[in-house]
């Protein structure tokens, strides 16, 4: 199985800071299509998980631009260009290349 | 509106089984596979598996194999998840996802909470 690893576990910010999670994949996610299908999701206390980046760069429906994903093959970052009150919660990064597979989760909370 | 509404919370004695439902509503579950996901606090989301509700071809996270039957109802618009043999490590919300292409969960449930306690 793919196992995606999450850093850091817990991320302490001030509300306009930049952050950043990584999230490192033990086998390539890059299929033979030449699509790499990893996403990132954000879990608010008490909710459901909302959809924020797809394909490992594609902004979800609605979803504000200062969230940003990039990188390719094993290493993958999402990015918060200042944070927001209502970003609290946990990051998880999910890979669907080979079969489906979560992070472990980065928790962001306030300083 | 893509809506996902799921069954409500349940108790359940170590041993047993349960079923939880997920309506839609805004779409038909025909058009899209439907994904089941686990979440406990401390272990974080853990897939458990799909269905495509056109033709009931399902794929289960290893894990999950011989743990959960995914079903759906056209007629209804709704899925099923069962969940057999339930131990403690059941325990969780249990949340119901809308792919909506390229692997893509973009609609979810708001999640049905299983306790398994005896």
């Amino acid at each position: 199985d793919v196992v995606l690893t999450q850093t850091p576990s817990t991320l302490s910010a001030t509300i306009g800071q930049s952050v950043s999670i990584s999230c490192r994949s033990s086998q390539s996610l890059l299929d033979s299509a030449g699509n790499t299908y990893l996403y990132w999701y954000l879990q608010r206390p008490g909710q459901s998980p909302q959809l924020l980046i797809y394909l490992v760069s594609n902004l979800g429906s609605g979803v504000p631009n200062r969230f940003s994903g990039s990188g390719s093959g094993t290493d993958f970052t999402l990015k918060i260009s200042g944070v927001e009150a209502e970003d609290l919660g946990v990051y998880y990064c999910m890979q669907a290349t080979h079969a489906y597979t979560f992070g472990a989760g980065t928790k962001l909370e306030l300083k | 509106e893509v809506q996902l509404q799921q069954s409500g919370p349940e108790l359940r004695r170590p041993g047993s089984s349960v079923k939880l439902s997920c309506k839609a509503s805004g779409y038909s579950i025909t058009d899209y596979l439907m994904h089941w996901v686990k979440h406990r606090p401390e272990h974080g989301l853990e897939w458990i598996g799909w269905i495509d509700p056109e033709d009931g071809e399902t794929k289960y996270a290893q894990k999950f194999q011989s743990k959960a039957t995914l079903t759906a109802d056209t007629s209804s618009n709704t899925a099923y998840m069962q969940l057999s043999s339930l131990t403690s490590e059941d325990t969780a919300t249990y949340f119901c996802a809308m792919d909506g292409g390229l692997g893509v969960m973009d609609a979810w449930g708001q999640g049905a909470s299983v306790t398994v306690s005896s």
